[in-house]
């Protein structure tokens, strides 16, 4: 089956770390982009990063930049998020997301196919 | 970053409606929008990718259309599963962003 499993979220102080992993299984890890999206507690869906299939590619959203850290280890099969200086508006669900790639006529787009179920964080005094 | 400005917010409506949600994009963006729906308390699902393609097993009462900033997700007989969140997404770009969401409620 295939499937990502998130965990390593939790309750942290504001200024605090936290490291996220997400572990993936059923599929060939090391050929696939992976990305971290973020929810609010009820809020819409923040796309915050994005890793490419060997690592060598990442981006974040300008609302983490500086303060979050995207890796990946495909020998591991996992995606990781190092989280430091967290502030209050970090809270919410963070969700792996597997980018599958879909191909016509020599055009690839990429849509989120696979997800996991999510680990909440809460940045809180 | 590319900002999707998904319209409206909120929805109301009846099972056997027909129903659409829009999206536009800051910039142009081709058909590289993808949409999504997510139910209370779960992870999002793909339904639509390249604007119009229908992700395997989702049901063809879902649509989409759209190409350069405006776009479209349309339900053409609302039934009960249907009630949830939805969203637009670009993958013209890393940041991949989402729109703000579009809530289907029951009338």
């Amino acid at each position: 089956e295939v499937q990502l499993v998130e965990y390593g979220g939790g309750l942290v102080q504001p200024g605090g770390s936290l490291r996220l992993s997400c572990a993936a299984s059923g599929f060939t890890f090391s050929t696939y982009e992976m990305n971290w999206v973020r929810q609010a507690p009820g809020k819409g869906l923040e796309h915050i990063s994005y890793i490419s299939s060997s690592g060598s590619s990442k981006d974040l959203a300008d609302s983490v930049k500086g303060r979050l850290t995207v890796s990946r280890d495909n020998a591991k099969n996992s995606l990781y998020l190092q989280m430091n200086s967290l502030r209050a508006e970090d809270t919410g669900v963070y969700y792996c997301a597997r980018g599958e790639e879909y191909c016509t006529n020599g055009i690839c787009y990429v849509g989120f196919d696979i997800w996991g179920q999510g680990t909440m964080v809460n940045v809180s005094s | 970053d590319i900002q999707m400005t998904q319209s409206p917010s909120s929805l109301s409506a009846s099972v056997g409606d027909r129903v659409t949600i829009t999206c536009r994009a800051s910039q142009t963006i081709a058909n590289y929008v993808n949409w999504y729906q997510q139910k209370l308390g779960k992870a999002p699902t793909l339904l639509i990718y390249a604007a119009s393609t229908l992700q395997s097993g989702v049901p063809s009462r879902f649509s989409g259309s759209g190409s350069g900033t405006d776009f479209s997700l349309t339900i053409s007989s609302l039934q009960p599963d249907d009630f949830a969140t939805y969203y637009c997404q670009q993958s013209y770009t890393t940041p991949r962003t989402f729109g703000q969401g579009t809530k289907m409620e029951v009338k």
